[in-house]
């Protein structure tokens, strides 16, 4: 079982308003990464980092920010939240090893802007 | 255009039955890997491929790598319940490429 957790599960909210989605992770890897995934589409690459205040945008251009000022931990924020941000938000992360990339992966924040 | 094509969409069996699924890719491939996803949840690794030929089995789970063919396939061994989900193809295109998936096939078992 993967120790790669998410909060929150599910999140409502209205559009404007600032949002933090969280990631933790225990197994201490450098590598971590942040999909975003639609209902019958592929996850595509938002954000990911090599390790502590190493942060890149993916191939997916995003809204969204992100930092990495501990290993564990890898937060996503949309300063003003839009309804085309509804989504399922997916953290995963996984060792930093040339030609591995094996992820685990959180469980995901299914975000919806009203 | 996509880079990685899943195939089929959808697939639904009786319980007990074979069957497989297929991931192709438009560029050459330099590792293949294999997750599955309930619906609404987050992916579980299945198994990784990298080197042409290569196949390997977890369970009633088989996965090849047709390295010429730039084409993995999966296949399960008298389907389960506890097969049903959604199966992805990720794959790493380049040297210094990431991981990038297929749509995911939605496969559902039959008791």
């Amino acid at each position: 079982e993967a120790d790669i957790y998410q909060t929150p599960r599910y999140l409502v909210i209205g559009t404007g308003k600032k949002i933090t989605l969280e990631c933790s992770q225990t197994m201490g890897h450098d590598k971590m990464y942040w999909y975003q995934q639609d209902p019958g589409m592929e996850l595509h690459l938002i954000h990911y980092s090599y390790g502590v205040n190493s942060t890149e945008k993916g191939d997916l251009s995003s809204e969204s920010t992100v930092s990495r000022i501990r290993t564990e931990h890898f937060p996503l924020t949309l300063e003003s939240a839009r309804p085309s941000h509804t989504s399922q938000y997916l953290c995963a992360s996984s060792e930093y090893q040339l030609g591995n990339e094996k992820l685990f992966f959180g469980s995901g924040t299914q975000l919806s802007v009203l | 255009s996509q880079e990685l094509e899943q195939s089929p969409q959808s697939l639904i069996v009786q319980e007990g039955k074979n069957l497989t699924i297929n991931c192709t890719s438009s560029k050459t491939l330099y590792g293949l890997y294999w997750y599955k996803q309930k619906y609404g949840e987050g992916l579980i690794f299945l198994m990784m491929l990298q080197k042409g030929g290569e196949e390997k089995s977890h369970e009633k789970i088989t996965a090849k790598l047709d390295e010429k063919k730039q084409q993995s396939s999966l296949h399960i061994t008298a389907s389960q319940p506890s097969h049903a989900g959604i199966y992805l193809c990720g794959a790493v295109t380049g040297a210094n490429s990431k991981l990038t998936f297929g749509k995911g096939i939605t496969l559902s078992v039959r008791p």
